[in-house]
């Protein structure tokens, strides 16, 4: 069993709010990342983390911020909701000789 | 940049019959390699990994997958398939060394008729 934990894991939200989806892991891996995925679709990376104060983009991109005080730690911000917005947000985290993990995921609808 | 592609993107198939999925990567160094899968309403976890040795890499539920690197391909395979392997499977390639991000193919949803 994967020790990572995304909260929450459903939310419908209005336009306009501002939202954090939560990433938590306890193995102590470096390397944290968020993905969003639609029904069917791939995984698009839109941001990552090498390690604390470490936050990169990701290929897709995206309106969200992301943030790496603590190890553990790597929750993502959307300062404004939009329904463009609407879609799965998938956590992970790996060390470098590992698999990646992933959390439960996060199903977002902004109407 | 690096790119996975994963040719079938939907996969119909009776119990009991064979499975193979194609996954292939553009990246021209040393990868690790992975395939994942998703199971309905269940979160992405690991079916099988190569780092190195072996290129024919046994997984979990009986699953293999082998690696040609001529082919630059990590295809996955189980001789007989079961309802239960229902799911969607994304294979992934990382640069060995672990400085690089996992990349994700789009991903086969397999349907397993009973």
């Amino acid at each position: 069993e994967a020790d990572i934990y995304q909260t929450p894991r459903y939310l419908v939200i209005g336009t306009g709010k501002k939202i954090t989806l939560e990433c938590s892991q306890t193995m102590g891996h470096d390397k944290m990342y968020w993905y969003q995925q639609d029904p069917g679709m791939e995984l698009h990376l839109i941001h990552y983390s090498y390690g604390v104060n470490s936050t990169e983009k990701g290929d897709l991109s995206s309106e969200s911020t992301v943030s790496r005080i603590r190890t553990e730690h790597f929750p993502l911000t959307l300062e404004s909701a939009r329904p463009s917005h609407t879609s799965q947000y998938l956590c992970a985290s790996e060390s470098s000789y590992t698999e990646a993990f992933f959390g439960q995921g996060t199903r977002l609808t902004v109407v | 940049a690096q790119s996975v592609s994963q040719h079938n993107h939907h996969v119909i198939l009776s119990e009991a019959a064979s499975l193979e999925l194609g996954c292939n990567y553009s990246y021209g160094g040393t990868v690790n390699l992975f395939w994942y899968v998703q199971y309905p309403g269940q979160h992405l976890q690991l079916l099988l990994k190569y780092f190195s040795g072996d290129p024919l890499v046994k997984g979990i539920k009986g699953f293999e997958a082998e690696f040609i690197k001529s082919k630059f391909s990590f295809n996955l395979r189980k001789p007989s398939v079961q309802w239960s392997d229902t799911a969607e499977y994304f294979c992934a390639v990382d640069e060995a060394g672990g400085s690089y991000i996992p990349t994700f193919g789009r991903g086969t949803s397999l349907i397993v008729h009973p």
